[in-house]
């Protein structure tokens, strides 16, 4: 079963504005990590945040944890066209850190 | 750098029939994974490899897939046989992963898999 849950599902945007998704989890994690896929480049990680950190920063994105809310933030700023993607948030946990998918977010960044 | 490596793209079987896939993880990447993505969803987890050795296979369905990673490099995914619930994409994904900390993964193009 998969563990995270985006939210929204689906999102539309103007290039230009800030597109943030969200993500909740069940279980206790060593790390939770972001991952952008499009047809073109396949399932691309972005950015990885430890259970022991709660902000941080790579290039236009901005990843936030909320360990005692199980839940996560992906911050996107001046979106471009580029960024239309689906989202997926994994957690990583247990002894073998295996990676738990969500069912992502669908963004859209209209030109 | 070279990425993983996944043949085929696509494959079209009848149900009943095998399939297998075949993945090559960047060089010097010590953790392979099998995952299945059907539409719509995000990748699940089907096999884990450290090195040669099978770390994780508990959502693997093991009376009809099987897996294998010799000599600790290329691994196959094999259906047989194939249902109808199979089609989805199998994506391939490789990690350095030493001593099981858990590092970011990289993914191949994945194979589409369509069961008729």
């Amino acid at each position: 079963s998969q563990q995270g849950e985006e939210d929204p599902q689906a999102l539309s945007i103007q290039e230009g504005e800030n597109a943030t998704m969200n993500c909740s989890y069940k279980t206790s994690i060593n790390n939770l990590q972001w991952y952008r896929q499009n047809s073109g480049r396949g399932l691309v990680h972005l950015i990885l945040i430890r259970s022991n950190e709660r902000e941080k920063h790579s290039g236009r994105l901005r990843v936030t944890l909320d360990t005692s809310k199980k839940s996560s933030s992906l911050l996107i700023t001046a979106s471009r066209a580029a960024d239309t993607a689906s989202y997926f948030c994994a957690s990583s946990g247990g002894s073998n850190y295996k990676l738990t998918f969500g069912k992502g977010t669908l963004l859209t960044v209209n030109p | 750098e070279a990425g993983v490596a996944q043949s085929p793209r696509y494959k079209i079987i009848e149900k009943r029939q095998s399939v297998a896939f075949w993945c090559n993880p960047i060089s010097g990447h010590a953790t392979l994974y099998w995952y299945q993505q059907i539409l719509g969803q995000g990748p699940k987890l089907l096999i884990q490899f450290q090195n040669n050795g099978v770390v994780d296979d508990s959502q693997l369905p093991k009376d009809r897939f099987s897996a294998e990673r010799l000599k600790g490099v290329d691994s196959t995914l094999k259906i047989q046989p194939a249902k109808l619930e199979d089609s989805a994409v199998y994506l391939c994904a490789s990690s350095l992963d030493r001593e099981l900390r858990s590092y970011e993964q990289y993914f191949g193009p994945g194979t589409r898999l369509t069961v008729t």
